[in-house]
This record gives C-alpha cells, sequence and structure tokens, in this order.
C-alpha cells in the first residue's frame, strides 16, 4: 500500500535551532512530493514540492530516491515556524498524506 | 469567493442520523477533494472528482458515505445512519485541474457524533 510515515508527532526545538521534519513515502514509481503546513487558526496549505526545488521561509526539501524520504530542512527554527506540517505525495492517486508534526519553535 | 468554502463548520448529531457537508471550491477549480481528520490521525481520501464525475471515489469508508457534486461547483458529502467512530473534521480542498498537485483546503467542518 501507498504510505508517507512521518516519525514523529511532535518536534520541540529552540529558536535559531536548526530543524530537520523526516519524512519517508512507500512507492515505487516518479512520485511527486510536497510538504503542507498548517499555522495555528489558518487552513492546510503548500508549503513546497519537490519538483521546484525552491526554498519558502527558509525551509528546503530534497527528495532522496535511494532513501524514499523527503525530509524538510531549516537552519535557522523562528518561532513563527510553529504549526502542524504534512507530508504528501501523488503517484497515479490524489495526494496521500502522512499523519504530521507539529513543530514547536521555543523561545 | 476568495477560498474554498465549507458548511457547516460545527455539526454535532446523535448516533443514526443522516449529514450533510457543504464545499464551495473556488471559482474555476475543476478537482474538488473530500478527506476526513480524525483526532490525531493524517488525512484520510475519501473521494475526488472532476469536473461532476468522480474517477475515484476508493476511499470512502463505507456505503454509509456517497457525494455529489454539481454545476462543476458546490460539492455535497452525505453520511447515512451516522455512527460515533464518523466522528472527524472532513476536509474539502480543490485545485485548478486534477493533475495540478496544489491543493486549496477549506477550513473545514467538524462532526461530531453522539
Amino acid at each position: 500500500a501507498q504510505r508517507v510515515t512521518q516519525p514523529e508527532k511532535l518536534l520541540s526545538v529552540f529558536k535559531g535551532a536548526p530543524v530537520e521534519l523526516k519524512c519517508n513515502y512507500s512507492y515505487s514509481g516518479s512520485p511527486e512530493l510536497f510538504w503542507y503546513v498548517q499555522y495555528s487558526r489558518q487552513r492546510l496549505q503548500l508549503l513546497l514540492r519537490h519538483i521546484s526545488r525552491e526554498s519558502i521561509k527558509g525551509f528546503t526539501a530534497d527528495l532522496n530516491k535511494g532513501e524514499t524520504s523527503f525530509h524538510l530542512k531549516k537552519p535557522f527554527a523562528q518561532e513563527e515556524d510553529s504549526a502542524m506540517y504534512y507530508c504528501a505525495y501523488s503517484g497515479n492517486t490524489p495526494l496521500v498524506f502522512g499523519k504530521g508534526t507539529r513543530l514547536s519553535v521555543i523561545a | 469567493g476568495a477560498g474554498v468554502s465549507q458548511s457547516p463548520s460545527n455539526k454535532v448529531t446523535e448516533k443514526g442520523k443522516d449529514v450533510e457537508l457543504r464545499c464551495d471550491p473556488i471559482s474555476g477549480h475543476t478537482a474538488l477533494y473530500w478527506y476526513r481528520q480524525r483526532l490525531g490521525q493524517g488525512l484520510e481520501f475519501l473521494i475526488y472528482f472532476q469536473g461532476n464525475s468522480a474517477p475515484d471515489k476508493s476511499g470512502l469508508p463505507s456505503d454509509r458515505f456517497s457525494a455529489e457534486r454539481t454545476g462543476e461547483s458546490v460539492s455535497t458529502l452525505t453520511i447515512q445512519r451516522t455512527q460515533q467512530e464518523d466522528s472527524a473534521v472532513y476536509l474539502c480542498a480543490s485545485s485548478l485541474s486534477g493533475g495540478v498537485r496544489e491543493l486549496f483546503f477549506g477550513e473545514g467542518s467538524r462532526l461530531t457524533v453522539l
């Protein structure tokens, strides 16, 4: 079955510390990978996608097909990064989401 | 409208009753998706519409669940004979087309079945 695994339910880091939110997927094709974010009292929204190789709000994510991973990274966490983060992929189906990781950045 | 609109935002119902949840997608978006999020769980795909057709309804958990879309716009998710395990936040999302993977989500409808 197609699966997206986010092993950490909660990740707490201090402001200014590096952040890595882990995501692994199980799919043998050529998936598209995404990170979605939900800030407090806001809607779930797209943060970034692997095909555009962009950095959004200081976050980057590299697709590693060998390790089937798509970890989200930021070198220096900010308080406003505190949110719920969902990894998602699309093969030939609508987006499949992981269970999410809540990031808490402590001042 | 400016974004995806869902109603009601909150619904409390008794076990065995039917409920209808409504989604108004962004104007011009041909693809519409329903997801369910139970407490502490990820987003569970329910059904996808391209126009008024549902090419993928594989995620509907039982025949108590149905959905329709009319006018390539509004969609209604109906749950018949609700059970306590149906309690969840039901999220609707839309995208320009089925091949576009940037989904725009509504705020969700929180359903509580007593």
